[in-house]
């Protein structure tokens, strides 16, 4: 079975950092491309970042881009988004999630997704 | 403002069937057959409802089906049934910027 298991959210200041995690069990963790989206209370999902399954891609949302960084342990079986210089309006459930296709980069289509980790960001 | 647009809400009866529009632009919904939904009940994670297009994953129910005609996606679903109240998103590869991941607003569906 597929777990996906995030951890590291708190209340953070402005301009604070923080560095989620994401423990991932139940496949074959380096044959697949990860990706970190998130929902604001009340609000939409927002793609975040996504790293391919060698951490040798990456790609950013233009809204984190230059502060936020995405990073994976495959002898570990974990997947990292380090957030810096954050802004109230990064407050959002964080998700981690896998994407469904082996091979290419991604197609867009995450199949598994973790339960999420609460982030906050206020003064 | 989200990248692609989606209806706020949609409702419908019991065993009627209704359809949620994705309106994209070239660089995404309508120059890939990249498109995927997703079905979001409150306090739990999505679930991948339909993957390029028009794919189910294994054990979603075939009373959900995708299309897509120009720069537009849509998800049908048919016979609908009490526990198919849930917000919907569509998402979609990108080529524009350096972004590679888009997503619509969402649509609140409401089973009457």
């Amino acid at each position: 079975e597929v777990q996906l298991v995030e951890s590291g959210g708190v209340v953070v200041q402005p301009g604070g950092s923080l560095r989620l995690s994401c423990g991932a069990s139940g496949f074959t963790f380096d044959d697949y491309t990860m990706h970190w989206v998130r929902q604001a209370p009340g609000k939409g999902l927002e793609w975040v970042s996504l790293i391919s399954w060698d951490g040798g891609s990456t790609y950013y949302a233009d809204s984190v881009k230059g502060r936020f960084t995405i990073s994976r342990d495959n002898s570990k079986n974990s997947l990292y988004l380090q957030m810096n210089s954050l802004r109230t309006e990064d407050t959002a459930l964080y998700y981690c999630a896998k994407d469904m296709v082996r091979g290419v980069i991604s197609t867009a289509s995450l199949d598994y997704w973790g339960q999420g980790t609460l982030v906050t960001v206020s003064s | 403002q989200s990248a692609l647009t989606q209806p706020a809400s949609v409702s419908g009866s019991p065993g009627q069937s209704i359809t949620i529009s994705c309106t994209g632009t070239s660089s995404d919904v309508g120059g890939y057959n990249y498109v995927s939904w997703y079905q979001q009940h409150p306090g739990i994670a999505p679930k991948l409802m339909i993957y390029d297009v028009s794919n189910r994953p294994s054990g979603v129910s075939n009373r959900f089906s995708g299309s897509k005609s120009g720069n537009t996606a849509s998800l049908t679903i048919s016979g609908l049934q009490a526990e198919d109240e849930a917000d919907y998103y569509c998402s979609s590869y990108t080529s524009s910027s350096t972004q590679y991941v888009v997503f619509g607003g969402g649509t609140k569906l409401t089973v009457l």
